[in-house]
């Protein structure tokens, strides 16, 4: 069966930090991955996507990027922190005709 | 542009009742919609999927009703538990990319004892 690890699940960084959360799926092949962030008592927001290795596509401009340098490893990052990166972060897995499989999340708080 | 929205942020019910969960979308090219669950300091959770050409299809204990004439989509939970207690979502495509769907703020769904 297929499974979805997200780490950390709760993180404090201080302002102008760096960030890197990781993600990583078992059980499927060239699976579609993203990048959700969530702010509180709100929908979800998409952050990038990548269809396979090496293919990222942004949705929002922001201080935030993604890379994918294996298949089902996919990795969030910032250079500096923004006190307005704050926020729960999900990564999540598709494939064709399928919804989505979303990790449990990082809890990020800049301070 | 498109938009979802959830009718009411919160909906409480009596142990044994049944909930209705609803949901507007505005993007009449939507084909495909799903209702996610999501329990506190998880990620959501698939509950059940329906596509445009159903309008309605039953789970185990839930069902989803899709209206799109008046582009109105439902999540029926039959004898809620206080396990069904959560924020649902609903998220609408207009293609098979699930990934690209655009959701709704949530319904906060209690259920009393």
């Amino acid at each position: 069966s297929q499974t979805i690890h997200q780490w950390p699940a709760t993180l404090v960084q201080p302002v102008g930090s760096p960030l890197s959360l990781e993600c990583t799926v078992e059980g499927t092949s060239n699976p579609n991955l993203y990048w959700y962030r969530q702010a509180a008592g709100r929908g979800l927001q998409l952050l990038f996507y990548s269809v396979g290795i090496g293919q990222i596509s942004s949705e929002v401009p922001q201080n935030l990027s993604a890379s994918r340098p294996q298949d089902r490893q996919f990795i969030l990052s910032s250079k500096k922190l923004l006190l307005s990166d704050s926020g729960f972060y999900l990564c999540a897995w598709s494939v064709i005709h399928s919804p989505l499989h979303f990790g449990n999340g990082t809890r990020l708080t800049v301070t | 542009g498109e938009s979802v929205g959830l009718h009411l942020p919160t909906l409480s019910v009596q142990e044994g009742d049944n909930s209705i969960i609803n949901c507007a979308y505005s993007n009449s090219a939507s084909d495909y919609f799903i209702w996610y669950k999501q329990e506190s300091g998880k990620g959501p959770q698939f509950i059940i999927d329906i596509r445009s050409n159903m309008d309605k299809r039953q789970g185990q204990r839930v069902t989803v009703l899709l209206n799109k004439t008046v582009k109105h989509l439902s999540l029926q939970i039959a004898a809620t538990q206080p396990g069904d207690s959560a924020v649902y979502f609903c998220a609408e495509t207009p293609n098979t990319n699930a990934g690209k769907s655009t959701f709704g703020d949530g319904t906060t769904l209690t259920v009393k004892p």
